[in-house]
């Protein structure tokens, strides 16, 4: 089965606070890819990052980096110092044959 | 650069009323996407051209929906004969390339009432 497991429905911090999305996927294919996307409340979705399956470095952007363990099937998120923009809704997806997302993780950062 | 864009915005139809939605994809992007995102889910694939090929369409939940992008730019999605079930934020994206492994980007969706 192709799957992607978004434990966290919802998180709460305070501003300046570090954050932690976890994702785990599954998947039988040996090459695909890795997405993190942001839904704000405007609802468009915003791309943040592909990765391939080939490519276990760490990524970081910024005030986000991204860690991807293929040992344990997982593309966990992390925010650094968060800031009352960076609540939203964070999707993990896989692209296996067709994307396929997880059910979102709802950020909410408080002053 | 212009993004990916969606009409209407938003839009009620009385079940059993046929609707189109539009998407105008980002100028020069190869592939268009389409997804039915529920409330407090994630979005869920519909259907995916390549140009003007609908190469794959197996996330169409009935045959009541269909899908065209016929001269390779502009898309539309059709459902008839609406149901209360097809309430829901219907996205379009597109990605520069052929091929599923590119990032694609989302328009801003359009939410579909069925009343």
């Amino acid at each position: 089965a192709q799957k992607v497991t978004q434990a966290q429905t919802e998180i709460s911090v305070v501003e300046k606070e570090d954050v932690t999305l976890d994702c785990v996927y599954e998947t039988r294919d040996t090459t695909y890819y890795l997405f993190w996307y942001k839904q704000p409340p405007s609802g468009e979705l915003v791309f943040l990052i592909r990765r391939n399956s080939f490519d276990e470095q760490n990524e970081i952007s910024g005030r986000y980096s991204w860690n991807f363990q293929k040992s344990t099937s997982s593309f966990n998120f992390t925010i650094t110092a968060s800031q009352v923009v960076d609540s939203a809704v964070y999707f993990c997806a896989l692209m296996a044959g067709k994307l396929i997302f997880g059910q979102g993780t709802e950020l909410s950062v408080k002053p | 650069g212009a993004g990916v864009s969606q009409s209407p915005r938003y839009k009620v139809a009385k079940r059993g009323q046929d609707v189109a939605l539009r998407c105008d994809p980002i100028s020069g992007h190869v592939s268009l996407f389409w997804y039915q995102q529920a409330l407090g889910q994630g979005p869920e694939f519909l259907t995916y051209f390549q140009n003007e090929a609908q190469l794959d369409k197996s996330g169409l939940p009935s045959d009541r929906f269909f899908a065209e992008r016929p001269e390779g730019s502009v898309s539309t999605l059709k459902i008839q004969r609406t149901q209360q079930e097809d309430s829901a934020v219907y996205l379009c994206a597109s990605s520069p390339r052929g091929g599923r492994g590119y990032e694609q980007y989302f328009g801003p969706g359009t939410r579909l009432t069925v009343t």
